[in-house]
């Protein structure tokens, strides 16, 4: 079965830090790689997604992520964070033609003004 | 905007209670998903369909069934309500499988089993 790994259950960060959370999957097949976030108290939302081309991909917010293949690995990048992105975070996976997704066990992000 | 609502925000019930959760979706999506969410496990699939009449196991299925008896609702079915089934759970939708479309979610229930 796929798993997906987050690194870090809870980053601390002052706010204009950069920000790199990690994501990991076990899954050796074509895979549609997914952060999604949840602020505190809203819905789960997407963040980007990531199903072919360019493995570099922007989402919303400045948040972007890389797909390197050869790593199994799906980080999630901001330059520049700001209060309003404490939330939680987590990276999914979904392997290629398939609809049922796994999830990480989550991120829950910090920033301090 | 795709809109997935939940029956209920918070519940409280007892141990052995039948419970049902309800989700309805109006984007006439192919593809529904139960997920339950408990704090530093993520979120775990308990089942999914993707069509109407159809159901699939996720990983987490025992202790729940569900029911989609139309393309826009997607119940999910705790038949005797243990107290380890104290958790958020949260519905989703998506398109269909050739555009493996995002999920979309709803605003989650929260169950207390007392």
């Amino acid at each position: 079965a796929q798993s997906v790994s987050q690194h870090n259950h809870h980053v601390i960060l002052s706010e204009a830090a950069s920000l790199e959370l990690g994501c990991n999957y076990s899954y050796g097949g074509t895979v549609n790689l997914f952060w999604y976030v949840q602020y505190p108290g809203q819905h789960l939302q997407l963040l980007l997604k990531y199903f072919s081309g360019d493995p570099l991909v922007k989402g919303i917010k400045g948040f972007e992520a890389e797909f390197i293949k050869s790593k199994f690995s799906f980080n999630l990048r901001k330059p520049s964070v700001q209060w309003s992105d404490t939330a939680e975070y987590f990276c999914a996976v979904m392997r290629y033609n398939n609809n049922d997704m796994r999830f990480g066990a989550g991120t829950r992000l910090t920033v301090k003004p | 905007d795709v809109k997935v609502t939940q029956s209920s925000r918070y519940l409280v019930k007892r141990t052995g209670e039948k419970v049902f959760l309800e989700c309805v979706q109006d984007m006439d999506h192919e593809n529904m998903f139960w997920y339950r969410q408990d704090p530093g496990l993520g979120l775990r699939l308990i089942y999914f369909s993707y069509d109407v009449k159809m159901k699939e196991k996720g990983d987490i299925p025992e202790g729940y069934s569900v029911s989609r008896e139309k393309k826009e609702r997607f119940s999910l079915i705790l038949e005797s309500a243990s107290t380890n089934q104290t958790s958020m759970y949260l519905c989703a939708s998506s398109r269909d499988r050739v555009t493996q479309g995002t999920q979309y979610f709803g605003p989650g229930t929260r169950l207390l089993v007392l």
